[in-house]
């Protein structure tokens, strides 16, 4: 049973324009979420996260958007970047004091210069 | 650069037998995480140490085994390979238990043949 989905396993995008990235989960425990990108041969790293008090959490280019009544969340990047070409996935966690956490399996951004 | 050292990077070998996979945490962090991502698919969570101690353990199995020493680094022991035990395997690790920010390695890409 998959927890986290991420339904899109690729998506295509014009530099200058917005990415949107989106990600669904299940499990109601969950209140953390994070995005990790991932570049070939590279293991995953952090980009941004939100706790499940609030909607919106912006850092930089990057802003991630969480709709706790649709359980859904998802990742704008404006303006999009040939160097944001990567794998993003999703994550989720539930509870402090052991951060394993669940991943979904990942879209694969390109974005067109 | 993470941070988080992994060896080997690669390791190709047959059914059957046993291999071990290390991983060096950045400096100062105490926790370890180690997670499998097979192919197309999200990084399963297998286990985690926290200053020596195994602290969550996810879908691991009976033929894997990990531990934490003094020293903070640690070892996977992969046994009695199987096809199906193909993938790539991370290391994370993070300071805290408190934070979700996880520091990967690049992983070890495990082929049995």
């Amino acid at each position: 049973d998959q927890q986290v989905k991420q339904n899109s396993p690729s998506l295509s995008v014009q530099e200058g324009r917005i990415s949107i990235l989106n990600c669904d989960y299940t499990n109601s425990m969950f209140d953390y979420f994070l995005w990790y990108k991932k570049y070939p041969a590279e293991g995953p790293t952090f980009l941004i996260s939100i706790s499940s008090i609030k909607d919106k959490n912006e850092d930089g280019r990057f802003t991630v958007f969480l709709n706790k009544s649709a359980k859904h969340l998802s990742l704008h990047i404006v303006p999009s970047q040939p160097g944001d070409s990567a794998v993003y996935f999703c994550a989720a966690s539930s509870g402090a004091g052991s951060y394993q956490l669940t991943f979904g399996k990942g879209t694969k951004l390109s974005v067109i210069p | 650069d993470s941070g988080v050292t992994q060896t080997p990077k690669h390791l190709i070998t047959a059914t059957g037998q046993r291999v071990t996979l290390r991983c060096s945490p950045r400096s100062g962090d105490l926790s370890v995480y180690w997670y499998q991502q097979s192919l197309d698919q999200g990084l399963q969570f297998l286990i985690q140490y926290y200053n020596g101690e195994e602290r969550a353990k996810g879908n691991i199995l009976e033929r894997f085994s990990a531990q934490q020493f003094p020293d903070l680094h640690s070892e996977l022991n992969l046994s009695s390979l199987e096809l199906g035990d193909s993938a790539l395997y991370f290391c994370a690790s993070s300071v805290s238990l408190v934070t979700g920010e996880l520091f990967f390695g690049e992983g070890s890409r495990l082929t049995v043949l």
